[in-house]
């Protein structure tokens, strides 16, 4: 079966740091791009960052830009993003998504997420 | 970054109902857009990419067109399992961008 199962979310002072990781399984994961997509408490969806799928060419939200970033082990099928200066704003469910293997800018699978909660 | 629009941000439906969604873009993206479907308290799902394909496993009732900056998401005839929120999103460029959301109401 195709999975993203996240992990490393949590409780976070402002200004403090958080690593979370993207476990993927069911698919050969060197084969794709992958990237981080957030969702804030009753909000939409707000793509975070991307990479490719030898980790050479990475991108990100303005939002997070200069505080995240996001890398990848092949070898153990992980995804990853460092997170740092958090802010109250980084509140959110963190997803890791799949890039689709045809049109690399679509999202074909996508984990349940992992919680993030930026808070005094 | 580009702005996708979405309208109308709710709609309340019947069973068997013919629903369109828009979305716009703020400048051009040819037809480098996603469609997006999310139920409550699970993860997103792929409905079309590149604003008419369908994807694998995706039911025949859900349809996509345009190009440039306008584009639909049709339901031709609403199911049970379609009340839901929808998302449109472009790849054209980074960042990539969302647009706010659709919710698709039981009338």
């Amino acid at each position: 079966e195709v999975q993203l199962v996240e992990s490393g979310g949590g409780v976070v002072r402002p200004g403090g740091s958080l690593r979370l990781s993207c476990a993927a399984s069911g698919f050969t994961f060197d084969d794709y791009g992958m990237s981080w997509v957030r969702q804030g408490p009753g909000k939409g969806l707000e793509w975070v960052s991307g990479i490719n799928w030898n980790g050479g060419n990475t991108g990100y939200a303005d939002s997070v830009k200069g505080r995240f970033t996001i890398s990848r082990d092949n070898a153990k099928n992980s995804l990853y993003l460092q997170m740092n200066s958090l802010r109250a704003e980084d509140t959110a469910l963190y997803h890791c998504a799949r890039s689709h293997i045809v049109v690399a800018g679509a999202f074909d699978i996508w984990g349940q997420g992992t919680m993030v909660t930026v808070s005094s | 970054a580009i702005r996708m629009t979405q309208s109308p941000s709710s709609l309340s439906a019947s069973t068997g109902d013919r629903v369109t969604i828009t979305c716009r873009a703020s400048q051009g993206i040819s037809s480098y857009l996603a469609w997006y479907q999310q139920k409550p308290g699970k993860a997103p799902k792929l409905l079309i990419y590149a604003a008419s394909t369908l994807q694998s496993g995706v039911p025949s009732r859900f349809s996509g067109s345009g190009s440039g900056t306008d584009f639909t998401l049709t339901i031709s005839c609403l199911q049970s399992e379609d009340f839901a929120t929808y998302y449109c999103q472009q790849y054209y460029n980074y960042p990539r961008t969302f647009g706010q959301g659709t919710k698709v109401e039981i009338k």
